[in-house]
């Protein structure tokens, strides 16, 4: 079964300053690999998606992830945050053709101005 | 474009009773949707998977009886949860696939925040 680990439980980094997120999944064959935004109360915005090709993916708000085989990572990174990026951010891997998503525990990301 | 709904946003209840809660998806056909289940400050678990006009498949651990899913049309899944219990309290959010997706992603509803008394 397809797990995802999420390290960091809560990062604060101050507006302006580079982010990086940090994922590692578990998966017998190549996964899709996603990463969300949710604000408070709010359902998940896709952020950014790798499924197959380049490894450096581009995602929309600035964001970026690097899906690196060899370590089963698939980290976050911003260059500069903004005050309004502070949400919890989720990774997750799908698999098969069904493409159920299995979650990782989440990252809080609080942002000082 | 992409959307999907849920409704309510949000449901308090007595407990004992039971509660619908809708999923739609706005713009475009879903043969599969899924329900999922996050509690505060967690992450999502996934509770079922709907196909629309087929039973919906439980994750381990899911009561199915007490979490009905029905899958009537390519735009709609319910899921209902019969005789609601305070550990039922939780944010309830499902997901839609559309029907000639080739890249397997998921669009999200806003969720649906249900307190059972």
């Amino acid at each position: 079964a397809q797990s995802v680990t999420q390290p960091d439980i809560h990062i604060t980094v101050s507006e302006g300053a580079s982010l990086e997120l940090r994922c590692n999944y578990s998966y017998g064959a190549t996964p899709y690999l996603f990463w969300y935004v949710q604000s408070p109360g709010q359902g998940l915005q896709l952020l950014l998606k790798y499924f197959s090709g380049d490894t450096l993916v581009q995602g929309i708000k600035g964001f970026e992830a690097e899906f690196k085989r060899s370590q089963s990572s698939f980290n976050l990174r911003k260059p500069s945050v903004h005050w309004s990026d502070a949400a919890e951010y989720f990774c997750a891997v799908g698999t098969g053709t069904a493409s159920k998503l299995t979650f990782g525990t989440g990252t809080r990301l609080q942002v000082t101005l | 474009g992409a959307v999907v709904s849920q409704h309510p946003s949000w449901v308090i209840c007595k407990s004992g009773t039971s509660v619908k809660i809708e999923c739609r998806s706005l713009d475009f056909q879903a043969t599969t949707m899924f329900w999922y289940r996050q509690f505060p400050k967690q992450s999502l678990m996934l509770m079922a998977t709907s196909n629309e006009g087929s039973k919906a498949t439980y994750e381990q651990g899911v009561e199915k009886d007490k979490f009905l899913i029905n899958h009537a049309s390519l735009t709609l899944s319910t899921l209902t949860v019969t005789s609601a219990h305070p550990e039922d309290s939780s944010f309830y959010i499902c997901s839609a696939l559309p029907w000639l997706a080739g890249n397997n992603e998921q669009f999200f509803g806003p969720g649906t925040r249900l307190t059972v008394l």
